[in-house]
């Protein structure tokens, strides 16, 4: 079975500043899905950024990148020129490419400091 | 379009009591996906539609829970006899898959809190 870790329950960042926030899975598929995912509080779960494991090139939206390396079967997140606005809660997904379910990690609360 | 409509949004219900929740996705979006959220974790995964299909469910869905997707459009999530751990926030999600797409919707989420 494939599984999600989020290795840091908590992030902190300066207004402006970078931070990376980390994500590994473990699965024995050759293609599938990755996923950040950003929860503000009360708020529904957006979409930030996804990535075909199939491709090389790592995936950028806007100040959103990855850094997905597949042997290592990790997918972390950079978030640049953080804003108060990212504050919120982020959750890594795996999503196989023969189901639909996604499979979620713990979640990282990231906390923007102005 | 509105995006993906949970109803209701907060459920406050007694030990025992059986309660029933809607989602109605996004007009196109042929899967729907509940989600079980509970504070502090990700979303754990409970079944999924496409169409009016059930494609897969969860071996966390006892027999207490059960969902539709009659016609397709909006789905309902049941739970019988409902427990103090079934207190949670249930998500649906819906997307169009095909065609290289795979990003899923969120609503808001049903709180249910069980007393």
């Amino acid at each position: 079975a494939q599984t999600v870790t989020q290795s840091q329950p908590e992030m902190s960042v300066q207004e402006a500043e970078t931070v990376t926030l980390s994500c590994t899975y473990d699965t024995s598929e050759s293609d599938y899905y990755l996923f950040w995912y950003k929860q503000p509080p009360s708020r529904q779960m957006i979409l930030v950024i996804r990535q075909e494991a199939y491709k090389q090139q790592n995936a950028t939206e806007n100040r959103f990148s990855v850094n997905f390396q597949k042997a290592a079967k990790s997918f972390s997140l950079k978030i640049s020129d953080s804003q108060l606005g990212d504050a919120a809660m982020y959750f890594c997904a795996y999503r196989s490419a023969l189901g639909g379910k996604l499979i979620f990690g713990q979640g990282t609360e990231l906390s923007v400091k102005p | 379009d509105t995006g993906v409509s949970q109803d209701p949004r907060h459920k406050i219900t007694k030990r025992g009591q059986n309660v029933t929740f809607r989602c109605d996705p996004i007009s196109e979006h042929n899967r729907l996906y509940w989600y079980r959220q509970t504070l502090g974790q990700g979303p754990e995964f409970l079944t999924y539609f496409q169409n009016e299909a059930q494609l897969e469910k969860s071996r966390l869905l006892s027999d207490r829970f059960s969902a539709e997707r009659p016609k397709g459009s909006f789905s309902t999530l049941e739970i019988q006899r409902t427990e103090q751990g079934d207190s949670a926030m249930y998500l649906c999600a819906s997307s169009l898959e095909g065609q290289g797409r795979t990003e899923a919707f969120f609503g808001q989420g049903t709180r249910l809190t069980v007393v």
